[in-house]
């Protein structure tokens, strides 16, 4: 088995401001993702890499950037925090193909003040 | 484009009873991957039970299955004797088989809530 790690749990900051969410596997799977979940909603794709250094967009990269360091970790920055934003960043991995699950880590809890 | 639709919003059953959840998708490709996904109240996200298109026995995972009507492109979760801890938001999910692009992309539903009452 394998463990997802996502710091920091929850987050606060402020208007404006660019914050950095780190995330972690040791599945060593070779696929890891942002999703974004809005209170009550579903899941919207960020970004996702399929490997070391790759980066591909997903419906909603607009506004963030990403980072693949290496394999086990996958980082999201927020460019410019909207104020009153609020939602919940998730990281998930899997082997990369087509009928691997996603695991998905315990999340990021966003608040912009 | 691919699309899952989930239109129940929140459903209410009795303990120990059966519930199905409906989802409807929307695909070109004619191989794809179906997955259910369950939400827990404190944000964990496990998965449950995986549909392979080209398989026409539908899939069963303890007290989950599946009910796949390909004609209908409709995949069903069905969950039997259920439990007050089955609580949950529940998520289907379509990865395409073929498609190039955007290959190693999920499409998520937006998700039913399954309250499960004593």
């Amino acid at each position: 088995g394998g463990i997802i790690t996502q710091t920091p749990k929850f987050l606060i900051g402020q208007e404006g401001q660019k914050l950095t969410l780190k995330c972690q596997q040791n599945f060593n799977h070779d696929t890891m993702y942002w999703y974004r979940q809005d209170s009550g909603k579903g899941l919207r794709l960020i970004y996702y890499s399929i490997t070391e250094n790759d980066l591909q967009k997903g419906d909603l990269s607009e506004g963030y950037d990403a980072s693949r360091e290496k394999k086990s970790s996958f980082s999201l920055t927020v460019t410019s925090a909207q104020k009153n934003e609020m939602a919940v960043f998730l990281c998930a991995s899997s082997l990369g193909g087509r009928r691997d699950t996603q695991y998905f880590g315990p999340g990021t809890r966003l608040l912009v003040l | 484009a691919q699309k899952v639709t989930q239109t129940q919003t929140s459903i209410s059953v009795m303990e120990k009873t059966t519930v199905t959840m409906d989802c409807v998708y929307e695909t070109r490709d004619s191989s794809y991957f179906l997955f259910w996904y369950k939400q827990t109240a404190s944000g964990e996200i496990v998965f449950l039970i995986r549909q392979d298109s080209y398989k026409k026995e539908n899939a069963t995972e303890g007290h989950y299955s599946l009910n796949f009507q390909k004609p209908k492109s409709s995949i069903g979760l069905i969950i039997t004797a259920t439990q007050i801890e089955d609580s949950a938001v529940y998520f289907c999910a379509m990865r395409e088989g073929t498609n190039t692009e955007g290959a190693d992309r999920l499409t998520f539903g937006k998700g039913t809530q399954l309250i499960i009452q004593p």
